[in-house]
C-alpha cells in the first residue's frame, strides 16, 4: 500500500545544515513535496520535485531523490532559528494529484 | 481574503452529537480538500470537491461524514454523531484548479481543531 514514513525529531545548532529524511512506497508517484507547519499556521509548501529529477535546489533548500531507492531528503542550509517548525514528506501516489499521502511529520529544532 | 478562512478554530462537543465545520476558499480557487490531521500525524486525505461537486470521496472514513459546497466556494464538512476518536484538526486546503495539485500548489488554512468528550 502506500506509505511515507519519517524521522520524528532532528535538533541541530543555529547555522548548520539540516537534512530531513523520507521513505515512500508507491513508485508510481509523479510529484514528492516538502510542506512546512509552524505553530498555530496552516501547511505551506516548502518545494516539490518531479520524479524523474535527481536534485532541485531552490535558494537555501536541496531535495534530492533517489528513485530507486525511493528515498528523498530535503537539505536546509545555514539553518536559522526561524527554520524550527514540523516538515512534512508527501507523495501524489496512485491515487492522483489531488489526493496528497503525508507522512507523519519531522519536528526540526534549531538550538543556538 | 487572502487566505483560507476555516471556522471555528478550536470545537469541543460531547459524543453523540453533530458538528459542521466551515471553509472559505480563495476567492477564485475551483478546488477545495479536506484533510484530517489527528495528533503526532501527518494530514490525511478525506475529500476534494472541483467546483460545487465531490471528485473523490473516498478519504471519508464512514456515512457520518459528510461534506458539500452547494456554490462552488465555501464548503461544509459535517459530521454526525461524533465519536471520540473523531477528534483531530480538519484542515480545508484549495488550488486554483484540480491541476494545481501537480505542482503541489494546495493552500492551507489554520484548520479547525475538533475534540469529542
Amino acid at each position: 500500500g502506500e506509505d511515507v514514513e519519517q524521522s520524528l525529531f532532528l535538533s541541530v545548532r543555529e547555522g548548520d545544515s539540516s537534512v530531513i529524511n523520507c521513505t515512500y512506497t508507491d513508485s508510481s508517484s509523479t510529484y514528492l513535496y516538502w510542506y512546512k507547519q509552524e505553530p498555530g499556521a496552516g501547511l505551506q509548501l516548502l518545494t516539490y520535485i518531479f520524479s524523474n529529477m535527481d536534485m532541485k535546489q531552490d535558494q537555501r533548500l536541496t531535495v534530492l531523490l533517489n528513485k530507486k531507492d525511493k528515498h528523498l531528503s530535503l537539505r536546509i542550509a545555514d539553518t536559522q532559528t526561524g527554520d524550527s517548525a514540523i516538515y512534512f514528506c508527501a507523495e501524489t501516489g496512485g491515487g492522483g494529484y489531488n489526493k496528497l499521502i503525508f507522512g507523519a511529520g519531522t519536528r526540526l529544532a534549531v538550538h543556538p | 481574503g487572502a487566505g483560507v478562512s476555516q471556522t471555528p478554530s478550536n470545537k469541543v462537543t460531547e459524543k453523540g452529537k453533530y458538528v459542521e465545520l466551515r471553509c472559505d476558499p480563495i476567492s477564485g480557487h475551483t478546488a477545495l480538500y479536506w484533510y484530517r490531521q489527528s495528533l503526532g500525524q501527518g494530514p490525511e486525505f478525506l475529500i476534494y470537491f472541483q467546483g460545487t461537486g465531490a471528485a473523490d470521496d473516498s478519504g471519508l472514513p464512514n456515512d457520518r461524514f459528510f461534506a458539500v459546497r452547494p456554490e462552488g466556494s465555501v464548503s461544509t464538512l459535517k459530521i454526525q454523531r461524533t465519536e471520540r476518536g473523531d477528534s483531530a484538526v480538519y484542515l480545508c486546503a484549495s488550488s486554483q484548479d484540480a491541476t494545481g495539485t501537480i505542482t503541489g500548489e494546495l493552500f492551507f488554512g489554520e484548520g479547525s481543531r475538533l475534540t469529542v468528550l
